[in-house]
């Protein structure tokens, strides 16, 4: 059964920090992996996808990596801003076509002015 | 990636009474997915629901308390029946873009409080 780790829980971090969130999955056969952000009580945006056969994707300040034999991945947000203030959740689908999403429990990222 | 409108945003509703959440896509989509975020966790995966098709229902949750509707590609609904503060929770759809790489785009979420 597929878990995915999200550490750590929650991060507290200056603005304009450089800043690194991990994820860790069991089960190396993914067919994808994906970022979103969740600010409170509302849905998903989603940040960036990363398919298995790649290594890693950007967008803007967000860099994301993965690293699938070793069941990895990390989310580079530079230059940290005020609004990049949320809960950022990782997910998986499983290969094979299961076409469910395996989420961790997020990090909660919080960007003091 | 496709747009999802899902409303209401919020409700407060009784014990015992019932909520239809929509959720409208704006382009066809084979699969759309209902997941419960209850307070301080993460996301659960309620119900997988194809056009024309019965929806495929995870373990511990019943179609009974989770009904849920797909009368065409770009909509469907999930109804909370004889709700109680138990299914107080933050309700989302969701769809896979095959056209996207199989990524998952996510409606902007209904937050239900049950008193």
């Amino acid at each position: 059964k597929q878990e995915v780790t999200q550490i750590p829980a929650a991060l507290s971090v200056p603005e304009g920090e450089n800043l690194v969130l991990n994820c860790s999955f069991t089960d190396s056969a993914i067919y994808n992996l994906q970022w979103f952000r969740q600010d409170p009580g509302k849905g998903l945006t989603s940040l960036l996808l990363i398919q298995s056969s790649q290594r890693e994707q950007t967008s803007g300040r967000l860099n994301a990596s993965l690293d699938k034999s070793s069941g990895r991945s990390t989310l580079y947000i530079a230059a940290s801003q005020p609004g990049d203030s949320a809960t950022y959740l990782c997910a998986v689908v499983a290969q094979g076509g299961s076409e469910k999403l395996v989420f961790g429990k997020g990090t909660k990222l919080t960007v003091n002015p | 990636s496709a747009v999802i409108s899902q409303k209401p945003s919020r409700d407060i509703c009784q014990r015992g009474t019932s909520l239809t959440i929509q959720c409208q896509v704006d382009s066809q989509v084979t699969m759309m997915f209902w997941y419960r975020q209850q307070p301080g966790q993460s996301l659960t995966l309620i119900a997988t629901a194809n056009q024309g098709s019965e929806a495929t229902y995870e373990s511990g949750f019943v179609i009974d308390k989770f009904p849920i509707s797909r009368p065409n590609l770009t909509f469907s609904t999930l109804t909370v029946s004889n709700m109680s503060p138990e299914d107080s929770s933050i309700y989302l759809c969701s769809v896979e873009e095959q056209a996207w790489g199989y990524g998952y785009t996510f409606g902007s979420g209904t937050r239900l409080t049950v008193v």
